[in-house]
């Protein structure tokens, strides 16, 4: 079974241009996870869909960061216009429902905006 | 809200040694707990998921336990070996319909050969 996949796998770019992030789950599964995990801390949810309607997104900062999944399979993850801030490990992960509600991650996407 | 606090940050063992990784959170329900892998760039893997109504589990050389009531979790692994270098992160599954994960900062261990 193909595990969750992620590209780029490293991406720099300068300050106020923008960035785009894509991610493929687990084939199955319904519910698709974007993190941002800066150094030295735990992953932070940014956004949480269930099929490709949005489960919860009040961690996603919506006047730059944008996120779809269309056909409830794909998703990608867009910042505009980056700010130094967001340099950081982008992951994305996956998961089917209960009884456990593993999440499957992919390698990250790791940003620097310098 | 629920916090979970890994503690120490970072950990220094010599080969062969047996250890033990704390994780604790502040509220005892919780669905699940999951321990996770961090190689340097790369993803998260999964090690051990314990259920709420489970005591411990086991893999390898790795043994994860729960203790709900006390709010803490420990993973030990046994014979350390420097292939075991990496950080881990703890992390409790809300008891609610989105099941998301809350998580810990991670301890990282090194193991000198």
């Amino acid at each position: 079974e193909a595990g969750v996949a992620q590209s780029p796998r490293y991406k720099i770019i300068e300050k106020r241009q923008s960035v785009a992030f894509w991610c493929n789950p687990i084939s199955g599964h319904a519910t698709l996870y974007w993190y941002q995990q800066i150094l030295g801390q735990g992953p932070k949810l940014l956004i949480q869909f269930q099929n490709n309607g949005v489960v919860d997104d009040s961690q996603l900062p919506k006047d730059r960061f944008s996120a779809e999944r269309l056909k409830g399979v794909d998703s990608t993850l867009k910042i505009q216009p980056a700010k130094l801030e967001d340099s950081a490990v982008y992951l994305c992960a996956s998961s089917s429902r209960g009884p456990t509600y593993e999440q499957y991650f992919g390698p990250g996407t790791r940003l620097t905006v310098t | 809200k629920q916090e979970v606090t890994q503690i120490p940050a970072a950990l220094s063992v010599p080969e062969g040694e047996n250890l033990v990784l704390n994780c604790s959170f502040t509220d005892s329900a919780i669905y699940n707990l999951q321990w996770f892998r961090q190689d340097p760039g790369k993803g998260l893997t999964s090690l051990l998921l314990i259920q709420s109504s489970q005591r411990e589990q086991t893999s390898g050389r790795l043994n994860a336990s729960l203790d709900k009531s006390s709010g803490r979790s420990t993973l030990y692994i046994a014979a350390s070996q420097p292939g075991d270098s990496a950080t881990y992160l703890c992390a409790v599954r809300r008891v609610d319909s989105n099941y998301q994960l809350i998580w810990g900062a991670g301890t990282k261990l090194i193991i000198k050969p």
